[in-house]
């Protein structure tokens, strides 16, 4: 069964940093990994679609790798602004591109 | 991107009544479509999978005649809560899959669902 660790659980950062956001799997036969960003009592916004055979993607300021060897994706935000303040969830796919599995998210307060 | 739209977004309802959530892929078909409940401050849990034109897939512990599931058409299924406690309370959110490159899933905005 996969399981979805994200770490770490809670994140405030000065507006303009770097930072980095992590999530760890146990099963590597995936499918594909999706970040999405969820804003309080809204719907998920996808982000960043990686496939298995990807290593990383790029949209704009974010960036996202994708390592099954070591079981890890991380999410690069470059000059993280006010307006990027939400949490954050990975999503692994399973290799039959059936069901997501959920990591439980990294709330990130970008503070002005 | 593919848009998924949810109806209601947000309901409340007595205890014992049933609430029928749509979720509709607005510019692409999707033969399957997904369920999630999310609890406060928690991750999504996938309930059941939905496909079009035949049964729903649902999670273990999920139940079947609680959570009625009906993908009668490539662009809408619904999710109908019976005779709902507020125990069911919680922020419903459908998905549904652009079939193509990546399988990539879109989100709809979800249904605040509060039962009395």
């Amino acid at each position: 069964k996969q399981e979805v660790t994200q770490i770490p659980a809670a994140l405030s950062v000065p507006e303009g940093e770097n930072l980095v956001l992590n999530c760890s799997f146990t099963d590597s036969a995936i499918y594909n990994l999706q970040w999405f960003r969820q804003d309080p009592g809204k719907g998920l916004t996808s982000l960043l679609l990686i496939q298995s055979s990807q290593r990383e993607q790029t949209s704009g300021r974010l960036n996202a790798s994708l390592d099954k060897s070591s079981g890890r994706s991380t999410l690069y935000i470059a000059a993280s602004q006010p307006g990027d303040s939400a949490t954050y969830l990975c999503a692994m796919r399973d290799a039959n591109a059936g069901k997501s599995t959920f990591g439980d998210g990294t709330t990130l307060t970008v503070k002005p | 991107g593919a848009v998924v739209s949810q109806h209601p977004s947000r309901v409340i309802c007595k205890s014992g009544t049933s609430v029928k959530i749509e979720c509709r892929s607005l510019d692409f078909q999707a033969t399957t479509m997904f369920w999630y409940r999310q609890f406060p401050k928690k991750s999504l849990m996938l309930m059941a999978t939905s496909n079009e034109g035949s049964k729903a897939t649902y999670e273990q512990g999920v139940e079947k005649d609680k959570f009625l599931i009906n993908h009668a058409s490539l662009t809408l299924s619904t999710l109908t809560v019976t005779s709902a406690h507020p125990e069911d309370s919680s922020f419903y959110i459908c998905s549904a899959d652009l079939a193509g490159v990546g399988n990539e899933q879109f989100f709809g905005p979800g249904t605040r669902l509060t039962v009395l």
